[in-house]
C-alpha cells in the first residue's frame, strides 16, 4: 500500500537552481527517509530524519519534517546535471508497528530533471 | 558500485520455468528485504527477513518463495510466473532493530517473463 505521496511528480529546472520536493504520509512513523534512484538502478539512501527531529542537513541536501502535518520536504541547493534522478520518500513505522525490521513504504516519487 | 550484490542482472524466463534470484551482503546487516518495482512506480515491499527469520510477507503469491540460508545471503525462488510479474527485483539490507536504519540496495535483477 502507498504511504507517501510526493509532489510534484515531475520537476525540471536549470542547473544551479534549487529543487524542492514534498512528501505527505498517512500513518505515524518512527523516521522518514529520502532515496535517489538513477534510471534502472538501485536506490541510494540520502538522508534519514527521525520523528523527533524537525530539520536535517547533509551537504547540499536539507530535509524538514512536520509530524503534525504528516509531511516532509527535500531541498537540493545549487543543483547539478548529476542530480537528475527519481527521488522517493519512504516511511518507517518502526516503534509504532512493534519495532524491528519492518521495511519501508515508498511514496510515488518525484522525477527531477536538471537542464544544463 | 553497491555493497549489496544481486545476480543475475537480467533474467528472461518462460511461465513454466523455475529460476532463482540471489542477493549477498557482507556488511553484517541482520535484516534483508525483497522489493518489486514496476516501471515508473515506487518499490513495493515483498518480504522482510530479520535475523534469518521471515518476519514480513506482504501477501505475495506463492509462486515467489524467499529463502535466507544465512545472514549474508537471500534468495528468491521463482516458479510458474506470469507476464505481469516482469519487473525490477531489488534486494536490500539494513542493520535492523529499533530506531530504524537506512536500507542499502543492490542494483536489482531485471526480470522478464515471456
Amino acid at each position: 500500500s502507498q504511504q507517501g505521496e510526493e509532489d510534484p511528480q515531475a520537476l525540471s529546472i536549470q542547473e544551479g537552481e534549487n529543487a524542492t520536493m514534498n512528501c505527505s504520509y498517512k500513518t505515524s512513523i518512527n523516521n522518514l527517509q529520502w532515496y535517489r534512484q538513477n534510471s534502472g538502478r538501485g536506490l541510494v539512501h540520502l538522508i534519514l530524519i527521525r520523528s523527533n527531529e524537525r530539520e536535517k542537513h547533509s551537504g547540499r541536501l536539507r530535509v524538514t519534517l512536520d509530524t503534525s502535518k504528516k509531511s516532509s520536504s527535500l531541498l537540493i541547493t545549487a543543483s547539478r546535471a548529476a542530480d537528475t534522478a527519481s527521488y522517493f520518500c519512504a516511511t518507517d513505522p518502526g516503534f509504532y508497528s512493534g519495532g524491528g525490521a519492518d521495511g519501508l513504504t515508498f511514496g510515488k516519487g518525484t522525477h527531477l530533471i536538471i537542464q544544463p | 558500485d553497491t555493497e549489496v550484490t544481486q545476480t543475475p542482472k537480467h533474467l528472461v524466463m518462460g511461465m513454466t520455468n523455475k529460476k532463482s534470484l540471489k542477493c549477498e551482503q557482507h556488511m553484517g546487516h541482520r535484516a534483508m528485504y525483497w522489493y518489486k518495482q514496476k516501471a515508473k512506480k515506487p518499490p513495493e515491499l515483498m518480504f522482510v527477513y530479520s535475523y534469518e527469520k521471515l518476519s514480513i510477507n506482504e501477501s505475495v503469491p506463492s509462486r515467489f518463495s524467499p529463502e535466507c540460508p544465512n545472514s549474508s545471503l537471500l534468495n528468491l525462488h521463482l516458479h510458474a510466473l506470469q507476464p505481469e510479474d516482469s519487473a525490477l527485483y531489488l534486494c536490500a539490507s539494513s542493520q535492523g532493530g529499533y530506531g530504524g536504519s537506512p536500507l542499502h540496495f543492490g542494483n536489482g535483477t531485471r526480470l522478464t517473463v515471456t
